[in-house]
């Protein structure tokens, strides 16, 4: 069975801490996405990889940064949260960029 | 850029009558997607619509492709209770490999 698994369900930081939000997918996808969802604004593409080392910039890549060292795993970096970044994050991977996506359980990041 | 617009943004309905949630692209699309989120979940793929005009039904729910490519719709006949959930509708960028998301429609059913 398909399965995409983030680090935590919740996460609460304070402003101006570095904080890692980790996916790992075990289906050998070469893309990945990393999503943030805010109500009434849907799901926002931040940054996306379709290879390992590789990375695109999504809709709002501004305050984030990303890598991808190894296939199955993508993480998102916020390099000092701040309290607009509270949200739900949304990891997604995929066999190809406009194929369908399958998404982890989500991280609720609080930034207080 | 290309935008992708779902309307209504919530939907109450009472359990046994239908629903529908529109989607519209400023721009042609080659393919477009359904998915569904349940409350505190995840959101899970339903289908894809690939050709012009194209109709494709799972159980209850009817999906729709426009002729111009550019509007879709998800009809549900005589919805239930774990038809709850918000729905969106996605296509792939101008620019870039990726989708782009519509802003979802909430489905409340009232049993």
């Amino acid at each position: 069975d398909v399965k995409v698994t983030q680090s935590s369900r919740y996460l609460v930081k304070r402003t101006g801490e570095k904080v890692f939000l980790e996916c790992v997918q075990d289906m050998d996808h070469e893309n990945m996405f990393w999503y943030r969802q805010d109500p009434g604004l849907g799901l926002r593409l931040i940054y996306f990889s379709y290879d390992v080392k590789m990375k695109e910039k999504g809709d709002i890549p501004e305050g984030y940064s990303v890598s991808r060292e190894k296939k199955e795993r993508f993480s998102l970096i916020l390099e000092s949260a701040s309290t607009n970044q509270t949200s739900m994050y949304l990891c997604a991977s995929a066999t190809g960029a406009y194929n369908e996506q399958y998404f982890g359980p989500g991280t609720r990041l609080t930034v207080t | 850029g290309q935008q992708v617009m779902q309307i209504p943004q919530y939907q109450h309905v009472q359990e046994g009558e239908d629903f529908t949630t529109y989607c519209n692209s400023s721009t042609t699309l080659s393919n477009i997607q359904w998915y569904k989120q349940r409350p505190g979940g995840h959101p899970v793929f339903l289908i894809q619509l690939v050709k012009s005009g194209e109709v494709k039904k799972q159980k209850r729910l009817t999906f729709q492709f426009g002729e111009a490519k550019k509007n879709s719709s998800l009809h549900i006949t005589a919805t239930q209770t774990t038809d709850v959930g918000t729905y969106f509708c996605a296509g792939p960028g101008v620019a870039g490999n990726m989708l782009t998301f519509g802003g979802g429609t909430r489905l409340m059913v009232k049993p």
